[in-house]
C-alpha cells in the first residue's frame, strides 16, 4: 500500500524563525512529489519535484527531493504570520495525476 | 479564468437523503479529480476522470457513491442515500492532464463543498 508520511504533525514557531517540514514516502510507482499549502479553504500548489537534489525556490519557501532516501523537505525562512497553514505533501503515482496525500503539517506562526 | 467552481458551498441534509455535488472544470483542463477531506483521514482521492472517462474509482467508499462527467467541463458526485459518516469537505480539482513535462502546476482545487449529514 502506498504511504506518504509527514512530520511533525504540527508545530508552533515565532515570527522570523525557520521551519523545516518533512515528507517521506513509500510508493510503487513514483513520478513526482508535490507540496501544497492549505489555509482555510482549498489547497494551493507550491512546488512539484521530480529530480533528486535540485532545489526549487519561491521567495522564502524552498524544497528539495531525495529519491534515494525517499523523502522531501520544505523550508520556510523568516516566517510570517501569513505562513500559518496546513502544508500538504503528495506523491504522484500515475501518468494521469493521481495524488496520494500525507496527513499534513499544521504550522502556526505567532507574532 | 474563473477557476474550478463547486456548488453548493455548504450542504446540510438528513440521513437517507440524496446529495448531489457539482463541479465545473477550468476551461482547457481535461482531468478531473474528486477528493474528500476529513480530520481523521485527511485528503482521500475518490475518483478521477481523463477526457470524460473514469480512470480509477477504487477510492469510492461504497456503492452509495457515484460520479459522472457528462461533458468535458462538468462533473457531479452523488451520494444516495447519505449517512452521517459521509460528512466531510468534498473537493474537486482539475488539471491539464498527466504528470509529464507539461504538468508543472499541479492541480487547481475548487473551494470545496462542506457536507453535513445529520
Amino acid at each position: 500500500e502506498d504511504k506518504v508520511v509527514q512530520s511533525p504533525l504540527s508545530l508552533v514557531v515565532h515570527e522570523g524563525d525557520t521551519v523545516t517540514l518533512n515528507c517521506s514516502y513509500e510508493v510503487t510507482n513514483f513520478r513526482s512529489l508535490l507540496w501544497y499549502k492549505q489555509e482555510k479553504k482549498a489547497p494551493t500548489f507550491l512546488f512539484m519535484l521530480t529530480s533528486s537534489g535540485i532545489e526549487k525556490k519561491s521567495g522564502r519557501l524552498s524544497s528539495i527531493l531525495d529519491k534515494k532516501e525517499l523523502f522531501s523537505i520544505l523550508n520556510i525562512t523568516a516566517t510570517q504570520t501569513g505562513d500559518s497553514a496546513i502544508y500538504l505533501c503528495a506523491v504522484s503515482t500515475d501518468s494521469w495525476g493521481k495524488l496520494q496525500f500525507g496527513a499534513g503539517t499544521q504550522v502556526v506562526v505567532t507574532p | 479564468d474563473a477557476g474550478v467552481i463547486q456548488s453548493p458551498r455548504h450542504e446540510v441534509t438528513e440521513m437517507g437523503q440524496e446529495v448531489t455535488l457539482r463541479c465545473k472544470l477550468i476551461s482547457g483542463h481535461n482531468s478531473l479529480f474528486w477528493y474528500r477531506q476529513t480530520m481523521m483521514r485527511g485528503l482521500e482521492l475518490l475518483i478521477y476522470f481523463n477526457n470524460n472517462v473514469p480512470i480509477d474509482d477504487s477510492g469510492m467508499p461504497e456503492d452509495r457513491f457515484s460520479a459522472k462527467m457528462p461533458n468535458a467541463s462538468f462533473s457531479t458526485l452523488k451520494i444516495q442515500p447519505s449517512e452521517p459518516r459521509d460528512s466531510a469537505v468534498y473537493f474537486c480539482a482539475s488539471s491539464s492532464g498527466g504528470t509529464g513535462p507539461r504538468f508543472e502546476g499541479g492541480y487547481t482545487f475548487g473551494s470545496g463543498t462542506r457536507l453535513t449529514v445529520v
